[in-house]
């Protein structure tokens, strides 16, 4: 596609539920990243996906965070046992693998507002 | 200690000045540097990337890089109150992103 499209746009839940959220990276994009942002504050890492090779997980808070890409394409964060402090919005953004020259960033998507109520 | 830190602000200037963001960054991040802008409520968006030390221009920004002093700074000229957002700055090292907690700019009319 055009653009990093993620969904659901919104999302409530009760606490202690499950939920999934879907980022669909830029075509082409090998790397892909996951972020939080709670309210007023600034973009936290969470998990980061390059092409083929093992996750960087070092960003995920606690075991009940996963997250799941397939290849080069779409990957799924899923939050078990949601909990109050996981309301936030979550970032998703897709780059291509910078070679040091500049002009490469990422693309983010428009988030997922999470609410845990 | 943090990859890359700004200052949180907000940071205050009056239509037509000079806005000036600054970054500093450790020495575990030292490859590319990016600067984002995000409304409130939206997604962050690229505004300006700089490998090199010294200044880079497009438009009405300018990004500064001094790899020796670990820092990074953007310019806004002719600051407009629709340049009122938070900006945030992230460096690249080793196929990873880091960013900076980012610094809430006011541009007042």
């Amino acid at each position: 596609g055009a653009g990093v499209s993620q969904s659901p746009s919104n999302k409530v839940t009760e606490k202690g539920k499950d939920v999934e959220l879907r980022c669909d990276p830029i075509s082409g994009h090998t790397a892909l990243y996951w972020y939080r942002q709670r309210l007023g504050q600034g973009l936290e890492f969470l998990i980061y996906f390059q092409g083929n090779s093992a996750p960087d997980k070092s960003g995920l808070p606690s075991d009940r965070f996963s997250a799941e890409r397939t290849g080069e394409s779409v990957s799924t964060l899923t939050i078990q046992r949601t909990q109050q402090e996981d309301s936030a919005v979550y970032l998703c953004a897709s780059s291509s693998t910078p070679s040091g020259t500049e002009g490469n960033g990422y693309t983010f998507g428009s988030g997922t507002r999470l609410t845990v109520v | 200690q943090k990859e890359v830190e700004q200052n949180s602000g907000p940071l205050s200037v009056p239509e037509g000045a000079i806005a000036s963001l600054n970054c500093t960054y450790s020495d575990r991040v030292s490859q590319s540097f990016f600067w984002y802008r995000q409304y409130s409520g939206k997604s962050p968006e690229l505004i300006m990337s700089i490998y090199s030390n010294g200044d880079k221009e497009d438009g009405r920004f300018t990004a500064q890089l001094n790899k020796a002093s670990q820092y990074v700074s953007l310019l806004i000229r002719d600051s407009q109150p629709s340049d009122s957002a938070t900006y945030l700055c992230a460096a690249y090292n080793f196929n990873k992103f880091y960013f900076g907690s980012g610094t809430k700019l006011n541009v007042k009319p």
